[in-house]
């Protein structure tokens, strides 16, 4: 078993829908959670950041832990095509050096 | 967010050949950095973990003489992969740890083609 779960896709949406990305994990000591973002061909760029139980929000985007089911997800509303991208979600553990430990990705498409 | 760079952003090389790739923190100090590779519709897999002054440490099954590490300063680190093959040809991104903020944030890759 994997340590981060996350679902491949291609996951396909119109523009304005809401989009819901999700990861589980098996270590509880993970502690800290990270979205990326990442265009083909190019680094992944960081959307948000937690590391506590509940909601964060930024924008459009909402990043959710529940540290009790080992769950994350995230909330893309009014989705646009230039959030066509591959979504990552990376987690570390306290004491590890910020070593990252990275789900598969998530293709999504946001078709007009 | 703080800003990585990385150089070249795509090469192509004969098998046997050695490639250098630079990865540079522009706007913070960063005494960790991170070297990945990944696959085409994969994951990013660490290679390992790069720090200012020391030796690299590196993940199971990454040959440390195949690819060599230096983080000379606190915002250059260099990947050597030595004697590159075909099996060598991926997607290298590295990272720098910003130490205020204990966030990484990613260079925007090379692309190595070992013909």
């Amino acid at each position: 078993q994997k340590e981060v779960e996350q679902d491949p896709g291609p996951l396909s949406v119109p523009e304005g829908a809401i989009v819901s990305l999700n990861c589980t994990y098996s270590n509880s000591a993970f502690q800290y959670f990270m979205w990326y973002r990442q265009y083909s061909r190019k680094g992944p760029e960081l959307l948000m950041y937690t590391y506590s139980s509940g909601n964060k929000e930024d924008g459009r985007f909402t990043a959710q832990v529940d540290k009790s089911s080992k769950y994350i997800s995230l909330f893309i509303r009014d989705s646009q095509p230039s959030d066509s991208a591959t979504y990552l979600c990376a987690m570390s553990a306290p004491g590890g050096g910020n070593k990252l430990t990275f789900g598969t990705g998530t293709q999504l498409k946001v078709e007009l | 967010g703080a800003v990585v760079s990385q150089h070249p952003s795509r090469v192509i090389c004969k098998s046997g050949t050695s490639v250098k790739i630079e990865c540079r923190s522009l706007d913070f100090q960063a005494t960790t950095m991170f070297w990945y590779r990944q696959f085409p519709k994969q994951s990013l897999m660490l290679m390992a973990t790069s720090n200012e002054g020391s030796k690299a440490t590196y993940e199971q099954g990454v040959e440390k003489d195949k690819f060599l590490i230096n983080h000379a300063s606190l915002t250059l680190s260099t990947l050597t992969v030595t004697s590159a093959h075909p099996e060598d040809s991926s997607f290298y991104i590295c990272s720098g740890d910003e130490t205020l903020t204990d966030t990484q944030y990613f260079g925007p890759g090379t692309r190595l083609t070992v013909l």
